[in-house]
């Protein structure tokens, strides 16, 4: 098993639609959660934090859910724009940096 | 403020040839990774530094590849021998000490194409 899942999709969604992605973890000591952006062939750019208390930034909410071990990456009224390959990211704290991202969700936002 | 630097961007060596991929990270920052995408996969971890401690070189996938960081800024990763399937977009990251939770901010990339 992989230490850190996501469904690689794609998902294929209209305009406006409300998209939501999971990431598993497998480290119950896991202490730091990303989403990143990957458009194609570009470097990933930082979305969000995740926090327990939940983490919102305009259409974009993330959430941690420690007792199930998974994160989630909510988008509403999606853009054309939106479409890109999306990451998580989990890394333990004591170890200060080993990061695990997870292989990606392609979203594809269409007219 | 200046973001994270890779250099070259492309580079197309023969098979068995010796090749050096250069990164510069975020000033201040003390955290340094290396990540390798192939095409169409996620990024697999090769190594991490961080300010003068030894590095995490769990990731490096054979002998062939080894990585240095001088004066705790510059990093150059160095893979001997190149092989086709060494082929991939190596990618540079870096992130600040602390406190949590560590954000990584990544360099544009070095494709590498072994022929």
């Amino acid at each position: 098993r992989k230490e850190v899942e996501q469904d690689p999709g794609p998902f294929n969604v209209p305009e406006g639609a409300t998209v939501a992605f999971n990431c598993t973890y497998s480290n119950s000591a896991s202490q730091s959660f990303f989403w990143y952006r990957q458009d194609c062939r570009k470097e990933p750019k930082l979305l969000m934090s995740v926090y327990s208390s939940g983490n919102e930034d305009g259409r974009f909410t993330a959430q941690l859910n420690r007792a199930s071990q998974y994160i989630s990456l909510l988008i509403r009224d999606s853009k054309l724009s939106d479409s890109a390959t999306y990451l998580c990211v989990v890394i333990l704290n004591t170890n200060a940096g080993k990061s695990t991202f997870g292989d990606g969700t392609t979203l594809t936002v269409k007219p | 403020g200046a973001g994270v630097s890779q250099s070259p961007s492309n580079k197309v060596t023969e098979k068995g040839k010796d090749v050096e991929l250069r990164c510069d990270p975020i000033s201040g920052h003390t955290a340094l990774y290396w990540y390798r995408q192939s095409l169409g996969q996620g990024l697999e971890f090769l190594i991490y530094f961080q300010g003068n401690s030894a590095p995490d070189k769990s990731g490096l996938p054979s002998d062939r590849f080894s990585a240095e960081r001088t004066g705790g800024s510059v990093s150059t990763l160095t893979i001997q021998r190149t092989q086709q399937e060494d082929s991939a977009v190596y990618l540079c990251a870096s992130s600040s000490r602390g406190p949590p939770p560590y954000e990584q901010y990544f360099g544009p990339g070095t494709r590498l194409t072994v022929t």
